[in-house]
């Protein structure tokens, strides 16, 4: 496997509170994405990067931010997290036009 | 944006038979089709890809093959094993790529002894 690591792998927290997910990677990847995985929607992308402190919104940006201070490093932050917003976070990266590697996942649940 | 719609949801076949996964995709410009597969509790993984100067690609009992004029493709898997139980996604990037691959929602995959 790539190296891409998550952290934590798993979360529960209270609606409301912040949460911040960490993506790293040691490929030197120019490209990194966050999606979230919910049964029956697939792999919807919730913000992208393509280089440091470039980032811009996927399909499913609404509550959520990111920050990309190193190459190797992506947060995604929930601000204020909702019920709405447990799931399964998966961090992938890559180069363009070239295979996506993902993390191991991250299984988010928000009470 | 880049839609992509993959049928069926599930797939049911017998080992040793083929199974076969059908995407279309909606926009013209994308040039990059890989296929994923999920294991249960297990990160996506590729298992074949195919760009959109190439009609049809193998590697052994899979198979992928894209038409462009359809906008759609599929993949291909012969002689079904019960390892090849899983969920597999398809995805397309667009011709920039910067944005990230557009996946669609999953078909599980189920291999009946």
């Amino acid at each position: 496997d790539a190296g891409i690591t998550q952290s934590p792998r798993h979360k529960v927290t209270e609606t409301g509170t912040p949460v911040t997910l960490r993506c790293h990677q040691t490929e030197n990847h120019r490209y990194m994405y966050w999606y979230r995985q919910d049964p029956g929607h697939g792999l919807r992308l919730i913000h992208y990067s393509y280089g440091v402190k470039d980032t811009d919104k996927g399909e499913v940006s609404d509550g959520y931010s990111v920050s990309r201070s190193k190459t190797e490093d992506f947060l995604l932050t929930l601000e204020s997290a909702t019920s709405s917003q447990t799931s399964v976070y998966f961090c992938a990266s890559s180069q363009l036009n070239t295979e996506a590697f993902f993390g191991q996942g991250t299984r988010l649940t928000v009470v | 944006g880049e839609n992509v719609e993959q049928h069926p949801s599930t797939l049911s076949v017998q080992e040793g038979d083929s199974a076969v996964i059908k995407c279309t995709y909606s926009d013209s410009a994308s040039n990059y089709f890989p296929w994923y597969k999920q294991e249960l509790g297990k990160r996506p993984q590729l298992i074949i890809d195919i760009r959109s100067n190439v009609g049809e690609k193998k590697d052994q009992r899979i198979a992928v093959t894209l038409n462009k004029t359809a906008k759609h493709f599929s993949l291909h898997i012969t002689e079904t094993q019960p390892e090849d139980s899983a969920v597999y996604f398809c995805a397309a990037i667009e011709g920039g790529g910067a944005d990230g691959l557009t996946f669609g929602k999953g078909t599980h995959l189920i291999i009946q002894p």
